[in-house]
């Protein structure tokens, strides 16, 4: 099964709303990393937190991470239409001292003008 | 800094044709990952490789697949004698270190086997 997993697997609310996402893993990890999908589209970079850290922010965007609960959550605040887009969590498996992530399903979120 | 770059972004081929993958990664990083997505799926690992070294080729099929990063040029993720289920997008990364780091991605190359 996924590493990562996240949940909702789909979400739609108002332009506005807040938006959050949950993601959660099954093994040890170094790294937790956000990543933004557009339809189509390649993956944009949004947030990496590291194993030490609990919570993270960067604009609209706060992460948090529990390690004790195998858990990390994205929140999207004041969302916008633009935002609409599939968001994936990856932790990363370290391999021979090289890090390969791992991808959960991914929470398709819609934001509705 | 130009991101890393991905071509062709869309690729069609029949049913036994060869399908030839190109990935230059961001200036200055020297370790490169390959990805595919299947449609409404996250991502799956294929290969990592490093300058002329294929370091991790755990998610590549045993057969049909080869993945190459020369010293000079890009990277190449080849497939052999494609069949409809190789249909998918296929995403390269790069990072300027093997952990600890961000992976930077292409805009992948979507494969449709005809």
């Amino acid at each position: 099964s996924q590493q990562g997993e996240e949940d909702p697997q789909a979400l739609s609310i108002q332009e506005g709303e807040n938006a959050t996402m949950n993601c959660s893993y099954k093994t040890s990890i170094n790294n937790l990393q956000w990543y933004r999908q557009n339809s189509g589209r390649g993956l944009v970079h949004l947030i990496l937190i590291r194993s030490n850290e609990r919570e993270k922010h960067s604009g609209r965007l706060r992460v948090t991470l529990d390690t004790s609960k195998k858990s990390s959550s994205l929140l999207i605040t004041a969302s916008r239409a633009a935002d609409t887009a599939s968001y994936f969590c990856a932790t990363d498996l370290i391999i021979q001292g090289a890090q390969k992530l791992v991808f959960g399903q991914g929470t398709r979120l819609t934001i509705n003008p | 800094n130009a991101g890393v770059m991905q071509n062709p972004r869309h690729l069609v081929r029949r049913r036994g044709q060869e399908a030839r993958l190109r990935c230059s990664p961001m200036k200055g990083h020297s370790h490169v990952y390959w990805y595919r997505q299947l449609p409404e799926e996250g991502l799956k690992f294929m290969v990592y490789l490093q300058k002329e070294n294929i370091i991790d080729e755990s998610g590549m099929p045993k057969e049909r697949f080869s993945a190459e990063f020369p010293k000079e040029g890009p990277s190449i993720l080849r497939i052999q004698q494609v069949v409809r289920g190789d249909s998918a997008a296929y995403f390269c990364a790069s990072s300027p270190a093997p952990q600890g780091v961000t992976q930077y991605f292409g805009p992948g190359t979507r494969l449709l086997v005809l």
